[in-house]
């Protein structure tokens, strides 16, 4: 399985721009890159996807590099809400079934 | 809509007892699982379901029953519970194996 890798934590000040890497560097051409976070012990909460285009939502911006072997959320513009644990996953279809491979995520802290 | 509801949110069991772990969705999702999330491990598939009448095993299935009567309930059954199943227990579901999955809210539950 692909494996993901992530900095522990990072501090962002509140009304900023969160920028949350992540590498990926054994990804296949047909996993799809998935972010969720999980605040306190809440069930985690999708952000966003992607496979090789950059994607936007409400929540968040995925960049996604040309090679897939690394990529960057983006939180334009962070709340002190948005302290959370955020993961990086590759998405994986194994059989019928589908596997989430979590690693240990960043800790995000919002700073007023 | 509801989302994914389980119940109970907090579960304390002595060793060898058994119990079922409540979980439901409402957004006509065919596909259903279980995780278990330990700390500093991320989340680990228990069981998974592709549609009603039908379930498999994850990658930690042992000492787990699952069955799926309908397409709106998956319950999660621990036959004997043993001090290694204290654990978090999330349940996630989603239009197919290949779309996002949304996760429930957790039940945490310690095997004394």
């Amino acid at each position: 399985d692909a494996k993901t890798t992530q900095p522990p934590s990072m501090d962002c000040a509140e009304g900023r721009a969160a920028n949350l890497p992540c590498n990926h560097s054994t990804i296949s051409g047909n996993e799809y890159v998935y972010w969720y976070r999980q605040i306190h012990s809440q069930g985690p909460q999708y952000i966003i996807h992607g496979l090789k285009n950059n994607e936007t939502n409400e929540m968040a911006s995925l960049i996604i590099t040309e090679d897939r072997k690394s990529s960057t959320l983006i939180l334009p513009h962070a709340t002190l809400r948005d302290t959370a644990v955020y993961y990086c996953i590759v998405r994986v279809i194994i059989q019928g079934a589908q596997k989430l491979v979590f690693g240990q995520g960043t800790r995000l802290t919002i700073n007023p | 809509n509801a989302g994914v509801t389980q119940t109970p949110k907090f579960q304390v069991l002595k060793t060898g007892q058994s119990m079922t772990l409540q979980c439901a969705q409402d957004m006509n999702h065919e596909y259903m699982s279980w995780y278990r999330q330990d700390p500093g491990m991320g989340l680990r598939l228990i069981h998974y379901s592709v549609g009603a009448g039908i379930t498999d095993q994850g990658e930690v299935p042992n000492g787990y029953n699952v069955s799926r009567s309908t397409t709106e309930d998956f319950p999660l059954r621990l036959l004997s519970a043993a001090p290694s199943q204290t654990s978090v227990y999330f349940c996630a579901s989603s239009f197919g194996a290949g779309d996002t999955q949304y996760f429930g809210p957790g039940t945490r539950l310690t095997v004394l």
